[in-house]
């Protein structure tokens, strides 16, 4: 099974910050990566597929980049409702999903 | 506009069997992949299971392998999860979605989910 690890874990940050955070595959996934974002109670939303494709409706400021084993999403300005967690995904291999990233305020 | 309602969640002994249903609307249902993805209490989130559009190609997490089974209905737009001998490390909310291929396999469309709970 390929295995994705997230870092950091959790993340505190304020209004405007830059935050980045990576997520290392255990083997090459090529661009077979994805991004979601999750708010308690509801369900993941789509933010970057393809490694570094914005889905549709989702703000520029969200960003990803990588390829092989090492990926980013990057949010360029923090925003009051970007505070969530973050998980990454590889469908290279069947499906996983990192452990999660936890965006708080700081 | 796309939907997918999940159904069939509740409380189950452990050994015990549910079947979760995922009725679909919005879109040409037997044109795409769909998957089933669960998330424990607390937890992140986890795969589940995964069938094609035509039920050709199933797959399964090893976690569930040999307890769980998927299957669909293209005439019902709806997609079928049956857990069987379950364990109190299945309880979770259990959400229904839709795969789709545009450089990569991704999910773009989630259902709201439902619980399963395995306890006695």
């Amino acid at each position: 099974d390929i295995q994705l690890t997230q870092s950091p874990s959790s993340l505190s940050a304020s209004v405007g910050d830059r935050v980045i955070i990576t997520c290392r595959a255990s083997q090459t996934i090529d661009n077979y990566l994805n991004w979601y974002q999750q708010k308690p109670g509801k369900v993941p939303k789509l933010l970057i597929y393809a490694a570094s494709s914005l889905q549709s409706g989702v703000p520029s400021r969200f960003s990803g980049s990588g390829s092989g084993t090492d990926f980013t999403l990057t949010i360029s300005s923090l925003q009051p409702e970007d505070f969530a967690t973050y998980y990454c995904q590889q469908t290279f291999r069947t499906m996983t999903f990192g452990q999660g990233t936890r965006l708080e305020i700081k | 506009q796309v939907q997918l309602v999940e159904s069939g969640g509740g409380l189950v002994k452990p050994g015990g069997s549910l079947r979760l249903s995922c009725v679909a609307s919005g879109f040409s249902f037997s044109d795409y992949y769909m998957t089933w993805i669960r998330q424990a209490p607390g937890k992140g989130l986890e795969y589940v299971s995964y069938i094609s559009g035509e039920s050709t190609n199933t797959n399964f997490a090893d976690s569930v392998k040999g307890r769980f089974t998927i299957s669909r209905d293209n005439a019902e737009n709806s997609v079928y999860l049956q857990l069987n001998s379950l364990r109190s490390d299945d309880t979770a909310v259990y959400y229904c979605a839709r795969m789709v291929h545009m450089n990569c396999w991704y999910i773009d469309f989630w259902g709201q989910g439902t619980v399963v709970t395995v306890s006695s």
